[in-house]
C-alpha cells in the first residue's frame, strides 16, 4: 500500500528564517502530489499541487515545492517565513489510476514561527 | 460562496448512542469523501462516493456508514459510537473522481465519545 512520510513532526523557527519540510512517498507509479495547510482551528487549504511538467511548482503565499522523481520526494520550501505561517502542513499523494480521487496523507508537520 | 458545510462542529456523546454528521456542498461536485484526522497519522479516508448512490470504503471504514441519496449531501453515520472514534472529522468534495481535481474541505467536526 502506498504511504507518505513527513520527516519532521514539529518545526520551530523565527520570522524571516527559511523553511523546508520533507515529504517522501512509497508508490512507484504515476502520482499527483499536493501540499495542504491547516491554520489553527481551520480546515485544510490547498497550498500547491504537482501533476506534470516543471518539477518546481509555485503555490500561494510564497511557497514552492520540488518534485524529485528519483527520490520519491516532494519537499516544500519558503525562503522567508512570517508569523502567519504558523500552521500544520500536510503532504498528500494521489494515484493517477486509483479508484476515485483518494488522497493519502502524511502525518503532518506542525510549524511554529516565533515573532 | 462555494463551500463544504459540516454539522455539528462539536459533539460530545456517549458510547452506543447513534449519531449522524451531515455534510453538504454547493458546488455540484460529483466526488465526496470523509476523513478522520488523528495526531501523527494525518488524515485517513473513511468512505468516499463517486456519485449519487455510489459509495465505497476507504482505508478505515469500520464502525461507519454513509449514504449518497442526493448529489449535494453525504452524511456520515456512527450506528454505535465507541471511544476509539473520538477524532476530528473532515468532509471533502471535488468536481470529479479524477485524481487531478483538488479537494475542498469542510471546517471539521470534533467528536468526543465518552
Amino acid at each position: 500500500a502506498q504511504s507518505v512520510s513527513q520527516h519532521n513532526h514539529h518545526v520551530i523557527l523565527s520570522e524571516a528564517a527559511s523553511l523546508e519540510l520533507g515529504c517522501n512517498y512509497s508508490y512507484g507509479g504515476t502520482v499527483n502530489l499536493f501540499w495542504y495547510v491547516q491554520y489553527p482551528g481551520q480546515h485544510l487549504q490547498l497550498l500547491l499541487k504537482y501533476f506534470s511538467g516543471d518539477p518546481l511548482v509555485k503555490g500561494i503565499k510564497g511557497f514552492e515545492a520540488e518534485f524529485i522523481k528519483s527520490k520519491f520526494s516532494f519537499n516544500l520550501r519558503k525562503p522567508s517565513v512570517q508569523w502567519s505561517d504558523t500552521a500544520e502542513y500536510f503532504c498528500a499523494v494521489n494515484l493517477i489510476k486509483a479508484a476515485g480521487n483518494k488522497l493519502t496523507f502524511g502525518g503532518g508537520t506542525r510549524v511554529l514561527v516565533k515573532p | 460562496e462555494a463551500q463544504v458545510t459540516q454539522n455539528p462542529r462539536y459533539l460530545i456523546t456517549v458510547t452506543g448512542k447513534k449519531l449522524t454528521v451531515t455534510c453538504s456542498q454547493n458546488m455540484n461536485h460529483e466526488y465526496m469523501s470523509w476523513y478522520r484526522q488523528d495526531p501523527g497519522l494525518g488524515l485517513r479516508q473513511i468512505y468516499y462516493s463517486m456519485n449519487v448512490e455510489v459509495t465505497d470504503k476507504g482505508d478505515v471504514p469500520e464502525g461507519y456508514k454513509v449514504s449518497r441519496k442526493e448529489k449535494r449531501n453525504f452524511p456520515l453515520i456512527l450506528e454505535s459510537p465507541s471511544p476509539n472514534q473520538t477524532s476530528l472529522y473532515f468532509c471533502a468534495s471535488s468536481l470529479s473522481r479524477s485524481s487531478n481535481q483538488p479537494q475542498h474541505f469542510g471546517d471539521g467536526t470534533r467528536l468526543s465519545i465518552l
